[in-house]
Order: C-alpha cells, then structure tokens, then sequence
C-alpha cells in the first residue's frame, strides 16, 4: 500500500513563473490537505479538500494560489506568478475519515524561486 | 486566532537523556494534542496524542503529560537516542473543523 505521493519532490521557479505541484493520496482516502513549512517553521495549514470540494481555504492566501482535488487524478496545488517569499515546503496530507491520527504526510515538495 | 506555542526551538542532549518539549495553547476547543516527529527530507509522522480528559500517556519511551487549567502539555522522551535526533512538532486537533494547529517545532539533537 503505497503512501501519500508528492511530486516534483524539488522544484525550481523563477519569478513570474506558475508552480503545480501534485499529491496523490493514499489508495482510498478521499480528504487531502495542503500545508506550507517555512525554514525554521511549522507546518501552517492552508487548504483542505475532499473530492471536487473546497472544505476549508481559509490558511490559502487570496491571490496568486489555488488547489483542487478533481474526481480522478491527484490534488493539485498551483501558485502563480510565484516570488521569492513562495519558498518553501509544501506538504500535502491524506485522510480516510479526516480524523487527525488518520492524516498521512507525503514527503513534501520544496519550492524555490530564484 | 487559534495558536500552538511551541518551546524551545532547539535541544541538546547527551545520549541517555530526558528531553522534555513545551506547548501552550490558547483555544479550549481542540480535541486532540498530538505530537508529530520529522526527519530531514520527509514529512511529519504522528508519534503520540493525548485527550484533553487525560493527564499523561505513554508510549514507549515517550511520554505526553497534560495540564488542562493552564492550557500546556509537554513531550518526554526517556533514555533518548541518537536515532531520536529530529523536528518534533506539538499540534492541536479540532473535529469541528478536522483540522491540524501545528507548534513551531524543536529541533533535537542527541549526541552518543
């Protein structure tokens, strides 16, 4: 049983550019949530999504970011026109239930823009 | 604004022993404290959680001790290990929202 995937593990943008990055989860868990660590952080929460619906978006910032989580394929979380301060590691998380000891960490994508 | 606070940043031991991590949190409707371990290069795993109707649990050689009236709990982790050497995250669960309040993380370094 494979767990949660991320994909590009590393990423580089420059600025201006558009980053998607991908999370597929575990095989049955219908809840994905997308957190952001920055350097010497914890992880903030930012988005949280069940198949094809927003739940929660209140920790995505208002511009320049989204995510969706379609009926088939993986969760995608995409930042356009990406700055320097978009640096960081996004990890996303997958849930049966979306019960806390159920949310499963992917190993995270780290993002930087030069 | 709901908060976890998280202390110290970092941490040294020498093998053998007993560091001990700090949180505070402000909001009385969390339901769950779990604490979460991360190595470099991957993401968090759940480690340990406790109740807020639950004063201490153990596992292992890890031990969550609680104090509901002033809103703190703290992580033991007994005869430590260099292998411990990790990011240690507390963070606070609500089942109203299903949603994860992280501390700021502890950085451990356990040296043989």
């Amino acid at each position: 049983n494979a767990g949660v995937m991320q994909n590009p593990r590393h990423l580089v943008r420059r600025r201006g550019q558009e980053a998607r990055l991908r999370c597929s989860p575990m095989k049955g868990h219908s809840h994905v949530y997308w957190y952001r660590q920055l350097p010497e952080e914890g992880l903030k929460f930012m988005v949280y999504l069940q198949k094809e619906n927003i739940i929660d978006e209140s920790g995505m910032p208002k511009e320049r970011f989204s995510a969706e989580f379609p009926k088939e394929g993986p969760s995608i979380l995409r930042i356009q026109q990406v700055v320097r301060g978009d640096s960081a590691a996004y990890f996303c998380a997958s849930s049966l239930t979306g019960n806390y000891n159920e949310q499963f960490f992917g190993p995270g994508t780290r993002l930087t823009v030069l | 604004q709901q908060q976890v606070k998280q202390s110290p940043q970092s941490l040294i031991v020498q093998k053998g022993g007993i560091p001990i991590i700090n949180c505070a949190y402000e909001n009385t409707a969390f339901d769950y404290f779990p604490w979460y371990q991360q190595f470099p290069g991957k993401g968090p795993a759940l480690l340990i959680a406790i109740r807020p109707d639950v004063s201490e649990k153990k596992e292992g050689r890890f031990t969550i001790s609680f104090n509901k009236s002033a809103k703190q709990f703290s992580l033991h982790i007994m005869d430590s290990q260099p292998g411990d050497s990790a990011t240690y995250f507390c963070a606070a669960f609500s089942y109203n929202t299903d949603k994860l309040i992280f501390g700021t993380g502890t950085r451990l370094q356990v040296f043989p």
